[in-house]
This record gives structure tokens, C-alpha cells and sequence, in this order.
């Protein structure tokens, strides 16, 4: 198994552009999150989705924040505008719905100048 | 909801000496409590958990031992080596299994040679 996939792995964007990031989970796994880690905050959960829909959106900071996932094996997260403050890096982890242990994938570092 | 506090935030070993972090938890319902290690750069993998029935669990040299009653539990590392360096979190969760790990705010661990 490939793991949980992200793309893109590094993105450096200008502020008030939109950026999309990207997740395939691992397959059959039913339950994916998104996570951002910042030094200041830690791992931080944005939301999460149990069989493609959206459960607990509490984490998304602002209005600038939304995520999809139109399908079993792929899920969005996009920021727009884009803000310096947004610069950290996302993480997109997964699991199935009767086991606890999630995986992550590798990240999307973003740095918004 | 959950609320996970974890201590220290730094420690520095040497080589050979044994590392333990604690964490404390707040809802009694919690009932799995997983440890990950994020080298730098890296993902977060998990490298050992407990569940509420059990009070230690060893793999090697790392063990985790819970305490219910006092809501707490903690990651031992012996005989410590260079590649432990990375940042360590713990987390907890409460069933069912889908719902969203709670993460401490990490524990970063120097071990000096």
C-alpha cells in the first residue's frame, strides 16, 4: 500500500492567491482528517469526514478555509486568499472507521509570502 | 471535548540515559491513547499505544504505562540513542473509533552523544 498520498509536497505562494492541496487516503479506509502544524499551535485538527462526509468542521480557522471529498479516495483542502499566516504545513491522515490508529501522509508545506 | 496536556515541551538526554514524557488527558471517556515520533522533516508514525484495559505496554525500549484513575499516562524511552531525536506527541481518543485523535503539543527530544 502506497500510504496516505499528498500533493503538493512544497508550495510557496503569494498572499490573496488560492491554494489547493490535495489527499488520497489509504484505500478502504473510510475516515480522513486534516491536520496543520504550525511551532506556535502544535497539530492542529481542521476537520474531518466519515465516508466522504464532512463531520466536524470546528478547526477551519476562517471562511478563507473549506475542504472537499467527492469521492472515497480523494479529498481538497483550499485556502482562499491565501495569507502569510497560513504558512505551516497540512497534514491529511486517515484510518478505518472500526480500528483507532490513523496514518498520515507525508504533508504539503506551504509558505505564503 | 478532549484535552491533552503534554510535558515537558523539551528534554535533553545523554546518550544511553533513560526519557520520559507525560501527558494528561480529561475526559474519563478516552479510552485509546497512542504515542508518535515526527522526525524533523517527516511525517508523524506511530510508535506504540495503549488502550484503557491495559496499565503497560513495552515494545523493546520504549514502554507506555496508563493511569486511569489519575487520567495521565506516559512514553519511557531506555537506553536512549541518537536516532530517538524527533519530536514526540501523545493523543487520545474516545470511541467510537472514527472520531478525531487529540494530540499533546509534543515533546521535543535531544539526545546528545
Amino acid at each position: 500500500d502506497a500510504g496516505v498520498i499528498q500533493s503538493p509536497r512544497h508550495e510557496v505562494t503569494e498572499m490573496g492567491q488560492e491554494v489547493t492541496l490535495r489527499c488520497k487516503p489509504i484505500s478502504g479506509h473510510n475516515s480522513l482528517f486534516w491536520y496543520r502544524q504550525t511551532m506556535m499551535r502544535g497539530l492542529e485538527l481542521l476537520i474531518y469526514f466519515n465516508n466522504n462526509v464532512p463531520i466536524d468542521d470546528s478547526g477551519m480557522p476562517e471562511d478563507r478555509f473549506s475542504a472537499k471529498m467527492p469521492n472515497a479516495s480523494f479529498s481538497t483542502l483550499k485556502i482562499q486568499p491565501s495569507e502569510p499566516r497560513d504558512s505551516a504545513v497540512y497534514f491529511c491522515a486517515s484510518t478505518e472507521s472500526s480500528r483507532d490508529t490513523i496514518y498520515f501522509g507525508e504533508g504539503s508545506w506551504l509558505t505564503v509570502v | 471535548g478532549e484535552n491533552v496536556e503534554q510535558h515537558p515541551s523539551t528534554l535533553s538526554v545523554q546518550e544511553g540515559d533513560s526519557a520520559v514524557i507525560k501527558c494528561t488527558y480529561s475526559d474519563s471517556a478516552s479510552n485509546y491513547f497512542p504515542w508518535y515520533k515526527q522526525e524533523l522533516g517527516k511525517r508523524p508514525q506511530l510508535i506504540i499505544d495503549i488502550r484503557s484495559n491495559v496499565g503497560e505496554k513495552k515494545d523493546q525500549r520504549i514502554a507506555v504505562t496508563l493511569n486511569k484513575t489519575a487520567k495521565h499516562f506516559s512514553l519511557h524511552i531506555t537506553e536512549t540513542q541518537p536516532e530517538d531525536s524527533a519530536v514526540y506527541f501523545c493523543a487520545a481518543i474516545k470511541p467510537p473509533g472514527n472520531t478525531p485523535l487529540v494530540f499533546g503539543k509534543g515533546t521535543r527530544l535531544s539526545v546528545i552523544a
